[in-house]
């Protein structure tokens, strides 16, 4: 929703990395947030980036371009485990209201 | 801290009835959204809360959708005449201090199906 967009799904490899891309309308941004969403249970907060540039938290890496309406999630080290869906939430300053992409799912494959 | 409380987990209704389902927040968050997920669209913005005011409802269906927050402890989203398309994960999550502080916590949803 509110031009969040993201591709549905990415597949790679236990040990490799993963890079989840996420695109959005640039007018107005307010700051972006990454959530986790296994199967069958609510999502769950990872990261959250206003500035530019990457923010390195160990596992979970994100990175934002304000200019270019683009951030990408990093997962290194991958594990089985890591495989969910993982959603882009921009925040626009109408009330701060958090608009979710439709999420891409991620299949680790051992 | 028992996170987010949503219930019930499941509701079924038949078409043209109403349903009612409740959201526990987690105690001292200040605001509190609600979200609807289907697979068609994603995870919809329906109406968020802060300190039990009402503060923008423009994701709402406006003609049998209503929330209330009658007190800090929980909320309640009505769907009159509830229709086939309502059917729908619906997620309520709460944030201790959103604008200044930047997470939500989601609940674990209620799914409701309308047959």
């Amino acid at each position: 929703g509110q031009g969040v967009e993201q591709p549905d799904n990415l597949m790679s490899v236990e040990g490799t990395f993963a890079r989840v891309n996420c695109t959005y309308s640039t007018s107005g941004f307010n700051g972006l947030s990454w959530y986790q969403q296994r199967e069958g249970h609510a999502p769950v907060f990872l990261s959250y980036v206003v500035l530019d540039g990457l923010k390195d938290s160990g596992h979970f890496s994100t990175f934002l371009s304000r200019s270019n309406g683009y951030s990408y999630l990093l997962l290194t080290e991958l594990q089985i485990k890591d495989s969910a869906s993982y959603l882009c939430a921009v925040r626009w300053p109408n009330y701060n209201v958090l608009y979710f992409g439709s999420g891409t799912k991620l299949t680790v494959e051992p | 801290n028992a996170g987010v409380i949503q219930t019930p987990r499941h509701k079924v209704t038949g078409k043209g009835q109403e349903a009612t389902l409740w959201c526990e927040p987690i105690s001292g968050h200040s605001a509190v959204f609600w979200y609807r997920q289907t697979i068609v669209q994603g995870l919809e913005f329906l109406t968020y809360f802060r300190n039990q005011a009402p503060i923008d409802d423009s994701g709402m269906p406006k003609e049998r959708f209503s929330a209330q927050m009658p007190n800090q402890s929980h909320s309640t989203l009505k769907i009159q005449s509830t229709q086939p398309q309502d059917s729908a994960v619906y997620l309520c999550a709460s944030s201790l201090r959103w604008g200044s502080q930047n997470t939500l916590y989601f609940g674990a949803g209620t799914r409701l199906s309308v047959l």
